[in-house]
């Protein structure tokens, strides 16, 4: 049971342009929400979060935008550069309910290839 | 800040070999720890966590097994390691209920 879904494994973007990563969930026990960057052989590393209780949280050139009625989440980069380049994981988590530990729940991935 | 090593980087083992793979954390202490693992074209399941030394929470039921023999200490086995056992492995650490997760940089671990 995928709780956390990325549709689109990959995603191709022109320097300059904005990328769209999009993210879906199942639970709706979820109250946080994560986007996380991975480079080829390495960890992941935290990029920005969102609480339930907010619809948009926004650092630099990345936003994320948070639908809870349509449980859909996004990650916007703009300016997008090739950097940027990685695999995009989203993730949840249920913190309300005060025993999940930490514990996130990952989507599989979007692979975000900036071309210059 | 805390800092996770994780080691090895990659590894190749014949099936019905055992595993060990360990990782260890600077920086704080009494952590939540993690491992994870991602399939070829898969995301990042959670396979087991620790919130205090000795305990360990399983979440999928597999051929593998994780021990805390001290508080920043995470040690990942198997017994006898299958085919699909092979994966990318990560170690990750929080604080609490803080979701600033702190990954390692992982092992490619290879079953032949």
């Amino acid at each position: 049971d995928q709780q956390v879904k990325q549709n689109s494994p990959s995603l191709s973007v022109q320097e300059g342009r904005i990328s769209i990563l999009n993210c879906d969930y199942t639970n709706s026990m979820f109250d946080y929400f994560l986007w996380y960057k991975k480079y080829p052989a390495e960890g992941p590393t935290f990029l920005i979060s969102i609480s339930s209780i907010k619809d948009k949280n926004e650092d630099g050139r990345f936003t994320v935008f948070l639908n809870k009625s349509a449980k859909h989440l996004s990650l916007h980069i703009v300016p997008s550069q090739p950097g940027d380049s990685a695999v995009y994981f989203c993730a949840a988590s249920a913190l309300a309910g005060g025993t999940s530990y930490g514990k996130l729940t990952f989507g599989q991935g979007t692979i975000l290839t900036v071309h210059p | 800040s805390q800092t996770i090593h994780q080691w090895p980087a990659t590894l190749v083992q014949p099936v019905g070999s055992p595993l060990s793979l360990e990782c260890t954390v600077e920086g704080t202490s009494n952590p939540n720890l993690y491992w994870y693992r991602q399939a070829a074209g898969r995301g990042l399941q959670l396979l087991f966590y620790s919130v205090g030394i000795g305990q360990i929470s399983s979440e999928v039921p597999q051929n593998l097994s994780a021990s805390r023999p001290q508080d920043r200490q995470f040690i990942l086995s198997s017994k006898k390691l299958l085919l699909s056992d092979s994966g990318f492995y990560l170690c990750a650490c929080n604080q609490g209920i803080n979701y600033g997760y702190t990954f390692g940089s992982g092992t490619r671990l290879t079953v032949v």
